[in-house]
């Protein structure tokens, strides 16, 4: 149930199209839902979050759509970019507890082609 | 958003020696911090949850007298890694969080990793 869920595990998007990273969750408590980017050998960095009282959230070229009855969020990234190449963690967390932790899902290592 | 700085960024030492690794929040005090362990092309994996001025509380299968946690300030935190074994080489990940600040209340911020390799 602490389980969140990513596919696909790698992906390969030619310049200037779209890619989508898709994620699911099972625990219902989750109310806070982080995309993080990371590149090698760095640490991972902040992209783009959502609460579920929202069903998308548009930041620049990076979207994060939010399906609460499927329990599912998934991240588009519009017209994407060589420098776009990194690895995408999904995340959830229950926002209103001192002692949330965040869940990560297992990555999708995102190729941009020129 | 907030800094968070780790020292050293790699680190090599021989089996069975201990490594110290520093976990500083440098804009924001954090109320809690959090240690995380990645290994090649995998996930991140969440060791130990620290809140400061309190002892470290340890995820499940996580030996709490191999990797010491002390989280003595509310801008630093270390993380050391006792009788180091070859296994135990990883990229080690620290995280911040305040509780207190209003413009990143209760989000976390990453620090940059410390690639450790045990020789």
């Amino acid at each position: 149930q602490q389980q969140v869920k990513q596919s696909p595990q790698s992906l390969i998007v030619q310049k200037g199209g779209i890619s989508i990273i898709n994620c699911a969750y099972e625990n219902t408590a989750f109310d806070y839902f982080p995309w993080y980017q990371q590149f090698p050998g760095k640490g991972p960095a902040l992209l783009i979050a959502i609460r579920p009282d929202v069903s998308e959230k548009k930041e620049g070229r990076f979207t994060i759509s939010f399906n609460k009855s499927a329990k599912q969020f998934s991240l588009h990234i519009m017209d994407s970019q060589p420098g776009d190449s990194a690895t995408y963690f999904c995340a959830a967390r229950g926002v209103y507890s001192s002692a949330s932790k965040i869940i990560f899902g297992s990555g999708t290592r995102l190729s941009i082609r020129p | 958003g907030a800094v968070v700085s780790q020292h050293p960024s790699r680190v090599i030492c021989k089996s069975g020696t201990s490594v110290k690794i520093e976990c500083r929040s440098l804009d924001f005090q954090a109320t809690t911090m959090f240690w995380y362990r990645q290994f090649p092309k995998q996930s991140l994996m969440l060791m130990a949850t620290s809140n400061e001025g309190s002892k470290a509380t340890y995820e499940q299968g996580v030996e709490k007298d191999k990797f010491l946690i002390n989280h003595a300030s509310l801008t630093l935190s270390t993380l050391t890694v006792t009788s180091a074994h070859p296994e135990d080489s990883s990229f080690y990940i620290c995280s911040a969080r305040s509780l207190t600040s209003p413009s990143s209340y209760n989000e976390q911020f990453f620090g940059p990793g410390t690639r450790l390799t045990v020789l």
